[in-house]
C-alpha cells in the first residue's frame, strides 16, 4: 500500500464553490502533516502544517487531520481562479524520509 | 527575506553527462532537503544536509550525491545521467531539519 493516498483529479469547480481535497496515509504514528500548493512549473508552496488530529484555519482555508481514520482533508471556501493549481499533501516521513507526499491533486476554477 | 533560491532553472543535458544543482536556503535556515518531481508525480526525497553532512538518504543510487557548504547553501550532483533523470529538481530548507519545510522554484533538468 502506497504511503499516502491522493486522488489526482483534474477537479473543476465554478468560482465561489467550496472544494474539499481529500488524502489518506497508512501509518496511524505520523503525527505532523501538511498541505501544499504547487502552480504549474512552480516550486510547491507551503500553505498548512498541522499536527495530530483536529482542525486548522487561515483565512479561505482549513486543514482537518482524523487520525482515527488516516484521513487528511483540505477545505477552501469561496475558491477563486488564482486557486487553481495543483495541491499536494504530505506528512512526516518514516525511517530515513523527512517528508513523504501524494501525488497531487489537480484544481481549476472556473470564473 | 528571500525565500529558498535555486540555479539554474533550466538544463539539457544527453545520457552520460554530469550535472550539478545549486541551492540556497531560506535566511535563518539550517537544513536543505532535495527532492525529484517527475512529471505528475508528487516529490520523492532524495537526501537532507545539516551541519555540512548527508543526514538522511531516500532510495536514490550512489549516483546522486550532495554537499553542504559553511553557508549552508548546498549542491545537488547527478553522475552519469540517465533519460529517466529528467524531472525537477526541488530544494527545500528548515530549521534543526523540523517537519515544516520551503521550496525553492526548482530546477528543471531535461536528459536527452
Amino acid at each position: 500500500q502506497k504511503e499516502v493516498e491522493q486522488d489526482p483529479g483534474p477537479l473543476s469547480v465554478p468560482e465561489g464553490a467550496i472544494v474539499s481535497l481529500n488524502c489518506t496515509y497508512s501509518n496511524s504514528a505520523f503525527q505532523y502533516f501538511m498541505w501544499y500548493r504547487q502552480y504549474s512549473r512552480k516550486g510547491p508552496e507551503l500553505l498548512m502544517y498541522t499536527y495530530s488530529s483536529g482542525n486548522k484555519e487561515d483565512g479561505r482555508f482549513t486543514a482537518q487531520v482524523d487520525k482515527s481514520s488516516k484521513y487528511i482533508s483540505l477545505f477552501i471556501r469561496d475558491s477563486q481562479p488564482s486557486d487553481s493549481a495543483t495541491y499536494l499533501c504530505a506528512h512526516e516521513g518514516s525511517g530515513n524520509t523527512p517528508l513523504v507526499f501524494g501525488k497531487g491533486t489537480r484544481l481549476s476554477v472556473i470564473a | 527575506d528571500a525565500g529558498v533560491t535555486q540555479s539554474p532553472t533550466h538544463l539539457i543535458k544527453t545520457r552520460g553527462q554530469q550535472v550539478t544543482l545549486r541551492c540556497s536556503p531560506k535566511s535563518g535556515h539550517d537544513t536543505v532537503s532535495w527532492y525529484q518531481q517527475a512529471l505528475g508525480q508528487g516529490p520523492q526525497f532524495i537526501f537532507q544536509y545539516y551541519e555540512e553532512e548527508e543526514r538522511q538518504r531516500g532510495n536514490f543510487p550512489d549516483r546522486f550525491s550532495g554537499h553542504q557548504f559553511p553557508n549552508y547553501s548546498s549542491e545537488l550532483n547527478v553522475n552519469a545521467l540517465l533519460l529517466g533523470d529528467s524531472a525537477l529538481y526541488l530544494c527545500a530548507s528548515s530549521l534543526n531539519y523540523r517537519n515544516e519545510q520551503f521550496f525553492g522554484p526548482g530546477t528543471r533538468l531535461t536528459v536527452l
